[in-house]
């Protein structure tokens, strides 16, 4: 079945360590996308990615990279210079005219982040 | 001012009611409207597209109103397991159609 593949479920991350979570997808798609979420709070755009090789950043980019070598994988970096990495990450992926087409965006298991 | 804007609830409502929330958003060139099905900890699912005409899916309907730039879902007769968060979510043109989330409506369905 295709889908998008997010690993690990759960991550601990040591004040000062770079972390990366990985996302995979299997649906063909062009457009992919990471998003946090915080307790009580609403998805917020990191980076995407509309094309391998090409990304953007989103509204909350500071202390994250992104790299986009392959249309099927799209891992996020958490970096040292993110001072409050602990949340929930989801990764999402559209087609190239899914969104217009009304198709929507579809999201993997997401990874909880903490940071100990 | 917010981009999507929904009431975070919590809906509190009893087994068999309607339920309906709204959800605005400030962008005129929007194009595209989902609702989202979020359940605790897990990840988002597409509940249904938000067509112009408005449309339906079993006990659920959804509207657009673009003059007043807001969209609505209703659900009927609420069972147990609708129980969740509902997400609005608007993709507005330009080139990138990046998605924006409102940060959700919460509804609590008790017996």
């Amino acid at each position: 079945d295709g889908g998008i593949t997010q690993s690990p479920k759960y991550l601990f991350r040591k004040e000062g360590q770079n972390v990366t979570l990985s996302c995979e997808q299997n649906l063909n798609h062009d457009a992919m996308y990471w998003y946090r979420q915080d307790p009580g709070q609403g998805l917020r755009l990191i980076y995407y990615s509309q094309i391998v090789n090409d990304f953007q950043k989103g509204d909350i980019a500071e202390g994250y990279s992104v790299s986009r070598e392959k249309k099927e994988s799209f891992p996020l970096t958490v970096t040292s210079a993110q001072k409050n990495p602990t949340a929930f990450y989801l990764c999402a992926s559209s087609s190239p005219r899914g969104y217009q087409q009304n198709y929507g965006y579809t999201f993997g298991s997401g990874t909880r982040l903490t940071v100990v | 001012r917010k981009e999507v804007e929904q009431d975070p609830g919590p809906f509190n409502v009893p087994e068999g009611a309607t339920v309906a929330f709204n959800c605005t958003y400030s962008n005129s060139a929007s194009q595209s409207f989902f609702w989202y099905r979020q359940d605790c900890r897990k990840e988002p699912k597409l509940l249904m597209s938000v067509y112009s005409s408005g449309n339906e899916d079993g006990r659920f309907t959804a509207q657009l109103n673009r003059a007043s730039q807001y969209i609505s879902l209703l659900i009927r007769d609420s069972k147990l397991s609708d129980s969740a968060t509902y997400l609005c979510v608007v993709t507005s043109s330009g080139g990138s159609y990046i998605p924006t989330f409102g940060r959700g409506t919460s509804l609590i369905v008790h017996p």
